[in-house]
């Protein structure tokens, strides 16, 4: 199955800072879903964008899509010392019902207080 | 609270021992499915269910097998389990196949 990969795979930066990351993948998708984890616990859903949408937006979070170049960027603004956590993205290829989400490997951020 | 529960959520158990590992929802979705998170390979799908009695393979299937007999109870099945299998297990929910909800983790070892 595709998967997503995110760039870059570590990211450090100052309380207050913007973060950006992004993904990119290899095939079509029904829609993109970026998730936290916290060291070792489970993934917290953050955002979902669907494949007719270029952008959105959730707080502090804003999501863009680009389907053309296959890539997705995900932005943190003011970043707090809490954002702490690995990122991912996953793809749905589309297939409606089969729930087979791809993972990317995830993208460590590291915010500084 | 909805909620997604796993347990055991540590487990060490030696080579060939079968074992069980429950995972149940509290919120009624159709759609549930098991991950395993190795560094440096991010989660990979091990099985899924789209409804009671309908299961299918993921990714890395090998190894492992499920039930789903009721809609909320999703267990993961290791027959005969291997130290390759030494991993952190995630079981996760969903609705509609978009959003999943996920679990707090099982870290299994196998020796």
């Amino acid at each position: 199955s595709q998967q997503g990969e995110e760039d870059p795979q570590a990211l450090s930066i100052q309380e207050g800072e913007n973060a950006t990351m992004n993904c990119s993948y290899k095939t079509s998708i029904n829609n993109l879903q970026w998730y936290r984890q916290n060291s070792g616990r489970g993934l917290v859903h953050l955002i979902l964008i669907r494949s007719n949408e270029r952008e959105k937006h959730s707080g502090r979070l804003r999501v863009t899509l680009d389907t053309s170049k296959k890539s997705s960027s995900l932005l943190i603004t003011a970043s707090r010392a809490a954002d702490t956590a690995s990122y991912f993205c996953a793809t749905d290829p589309g297939a409606y019902g089969n729930n087979r989400l791809a993972f990317g490997k995830g993208n460590q951020v590291v915010v500084i207080p | 609270e909805a909620q997604v529960t796993q347990n055991p959520r540590y487990l060490i158990t030696v080579t060939g021992k079968k074992l069980t590992v429950t995972c149940s929802q509290n919120m009624n979705h159709e759609y549930m499915s098991w991950y395993r998170q190795d560094p440096g390979l991010g989660l990979r799908q091990i099985y899924y269910s789209m409804n009671v009695e309908v299961t299918d393979k993921g990714d890395v299937p090998e190894g492992y097998k499920v039930s789903r007999k009721e809609k909320r109870n999703f267990p993961l099945i290791l027959e005969s389990p291997s130290p390759n299998q030494t991993s952190l297990y995630f079981c996760a929910s969903s609705q509609n196949g978009d959003t999943q909800y996920f679990g707090p983790g099982t870290r299994l070892t196998v020796l």
